[in-house]
């Protein structure tokens, strides 16, 4: 059981560049999401997808893309990157509705030069 | 005003020493609480769920004051290992009525040897 996966685990864009960060759950959780965490700030959610087939913006979703391609996988694109875009993004995912724990993958740190 | 705010620290403590951290939040229509653990450049774990009767874990202790929106976290006897960085996390209605987690930006303590 790996729990949440994400790839890469690290990445280098130019400005103006695009790339999509891979998240998968082996658990058969309902829900996943996305989130940035800054340097003395919480993390932030960016897209969240309560069910296969459904997604929803969270707090700060400009400037990326979501595709929740199965029950297992949620996707996040950057379509054209920006300095702004620096940090390290979490995936998570929770198990049903009932319970509001959310389990995290190890996070991609990405650099916008 | 941040949604949950917690002291900041760093707080450095020696081995076996007893130490509490503080957060606040502002929702009063939070119904679920948390505290997880993240270590330096690793993903947020969970450390406890927090109810409001009080609950205990081992050397952790997490209480939870409804009237005044103000959650705690006592580690007692400290570890080595248990330098991290602490988040103090709540669930809030985002978009409707979807749930959603958030996040203190966290306190960091170092136990001393």
């Amino acid at each position: 059981n790996a729990g949440v996966t994400q790839t890469p685990k690290f990445q280098v864009l130019k400005t103006g560049q695009s790339m999509t960060l891979q998240c998968a759950q082996d658990m058969n959780h309902n829900s996943m999401y996305w989130y940035r965490q800054d340097p003395g700030m919480g993390l932030r959610l960016i897209y969240y997808s309560a069910s296969e087939g459904t997604t929803d913006k969270g707090e700060v979703p400009n400037g990326y893309n979501v595709s929740r391609l199965n029950k297992r996988e949620f996707s996040l694109r950057l379509e054209s990157a920006a300095p702004s875009q620096t940090s390290v993004y979490f995936c998570a995912s929770r198990p049903h509705p009932s319970t509001d724990t959310q389990y995290f993958g190890p996070g991609t740190r990405l650099t916008v030069l | 005003r941040k949604e949950v705010e917690q002291d900041p620290g760093p707080f450095n403590v020696p081995e076996g020493a007893t130490v509490a951290f503080n957060c606040t939040y502002s929702n009063s229509a939070s119904q679920s609480f948390f505290w997880y653990r993240q270590d330096c450049r690793k993903e947020p774990k969970l450390l406890m769920s927090v109810y409001s009767s009080g609950n205990e874990d081992g050397r952790f202790t997490a209480q939870l004051n409804r009237a005044s929106q103000y959650i705690s976290l006592l580690i007692r006897d400290s570890k080595l290992s248990d330098s991290a960085t602490y988040l103090c996390v709540v669930n809030t209605v985002f978009s409707g009525s979807a749930r959603q987690l958030t996040f203190g930006s966290g306190t960091q303590l170092t136990v001393l040897p």
